[in-house]
């Protein structure tokens, strides 16, 4: 099993939706969340950053965090079609052999049609 | 803005030749990581560089990968020999420190025939 689990998709939703991303994680020592954009042929890109339980909200985009149930969310309100791409979450945990590593979903495709 | 900057973009190569990927971290940034990602995967750490020192490299197949960075500064991730099973994307990302943000070059696409 997979430390961190992510349905990839595809997903295919109309301009103006609202979008819901999902991940489960089984590590509990994992304390920082975050999720990253990948358009075709480019790098990850950095969304959103939380640490610990909560939710965090920039723009468009709300990151949710439930330790308790250790599920990461991310939602997209009136999305565009510029949102079309490949999102990941990834979380780490602070200290040990893992310092920085990031442990990553498998993506979620995500396309914004007119 | 200052961008990680990763070369060749493309690289088609056969089964048993050598390759080698390079990369230029954001200026002044200490951590530098290399990921492998699959397609239809999440990128999977490599190795990960403090300054010129390895960090951790538990996941690097040692015996056909080996990555160097001499003077804390760019690094090279090198495969020899390259096998079928290799062909993905390589991404390089570096930042300030251990604990910070990471930001992502553009990766090599790597073909193995």
């Amino acid at each position: 099993q997979k430390e961190v689990e992510q349905d990839p998709g595809p997903l295919s939703v109309p301009e103006g939706a609202i979008v819901s991303l999902n991940c489960t994680y089984s590590n509990s020592a994992f304390q920082y969340f975050m999720w990253y954009r990948q358009y075709s042929r480019k790098g990850p890109e950095l969304l959103m950053y939380t640490y610990s339980s909560g939710n965090k909200e920039d723009g468009r985009f709300t990151a949710q965090v439930d330790k308790s149930s250790k599920y990461i969310s991310l939602f997209i309100r009136d999305s565009q079609p510029s949102d079309s791409a490949t999102y990941l979450c990834a979380t780490t945990n602070a200290g040990g052999t893992s310092y920085g590593k990031l442990t990553f979903g498998q993506g979620t495709i995500l396309t914004v049609h007119p | 803005e200052a961008e990680v900057a990763q070369s060749p973009r493309y690289k088609i190569t056969e089964k048993s030749q050598a390759v080698a990927f390079w990369c230029d971290p954001i200026s002044g940034h200490a951590t530098l990581y290399w990921y492998r990602q699959i397609l239809g995967q999440g990128p999977e750490l490599l190795v990960q560089f403090q300054d010129e020192s390895v960090v951790d490299d538990s996941q690097l197949p040692k015996d056909r990968f080996s990555a160097e960075r001499l003077k804390g500064v760019d690094s090279t991730l090198k495969i020899q020999p390259a096998e079928l099973g290799d062909s993905a994307m390589y991404l390089c990302a570096s930042s300030l420190g251990l604990e910070e943000t990471q930001y992502f070059g553009p990766g090599t696409r790597l073909l193995v025939l």
